[in-house]
């Protein structure tokens, strides 16, 4: 199926500081969603955005996080500053119009 | 609440068939029924999803019940690449994705 990328893999970084996660989503999709999943959690959606605009957001997306995706490159997720509780794998998924949502492999966030 | 109910977890063999099922008592008539699978350490991975009709790709059978109560996901000749957990979810279209608990299935050799 269509693959949705996520850069890095794993990152490790300490509490308070900013971290910035990449995901690089199927090139003609145009919606973009997070998700985060603790360890052995279930997934739990954070936010999905639309034509340059946050649609919706959970209550998991605190005001520490924002979105962007500047000039059509990667869709970011901002973690700014970082919080122990952060520490989770977050999965970018994206999808044309309205229709199916792809996932990437996430990324592993561990705050120290 | 949850607006599908699924078994925590069901048994298989190889090359079996197996029948996941998942019960949508509440089902609005704008809603799809999706299937997701989850391997540990990876994302999600689209299985397939109907709205009314009973559908069939590569990866598995959808029967959808006439009322649209209930749907079983019907996976044939089971290899061990298929243990998953496995997700049903209702979603309207345009909307996220709300993951429950799903169905782990195990494969034994």
């Amino acid at each position: 199926g269509p693959k949705v990328l996520q850069i890095p893999s794993h990152q490790i970084i300490d509490m308070g500081q900013m971290v910035t996660l990449n995901c690089d989503p199927v090139s003609n999709h145009l919606y973009f969603y997070w998700y985060k999943q603790i360890l052995g959690q279930q997934m739990e959606f954070l936010v999905n955005f639309y034509n340059g605009k946050v649609m919706e957001k959970s209550k998991l997306f605190k005001d520490q996080f924002s979105v962007e995706r500047p000039d059509g490159s990667y869709f970011t997720l901002k973690i700014q500053p970082t919080a122990l509780e952060d520490s989770a794998v977050y999965f970018c998924a994206s999808s044309l119009e309205e229709n199916t949502l792809y996932f990437g492999a996430g990324t592993r966030l561990s705050v120290l | 609440d949850a607006k599908t109910t699924q078994p925590d977890s069901m048994e298989s063999t190889e090359g079996e068939t197996v029948h996941l099922p998942c019960s949508h008592a509440t089902i609005s008539g704008n809603e799809y029924i999706y299937w997701y699978r989850q391997v540990p350490l990876q994302g999600p991975e689209y299985v397939t999803h109907g709205l009314q009709q009973n559908t069939t790709n590569s990866m598995a059978f959808l029967a959808i019940a006439s009322d649209r109560k209930s749907s079983t996901l019907i996976l044939t000749h089971v290899s061990l690449r298929d243990a998953a957990v496995y997700h049903c979810i209702l979603r309207v279209a345009g909307a996220k994705l709300t993951f429950g608990g799903g169905t782990r299935l195990t494969v034994r050799p």
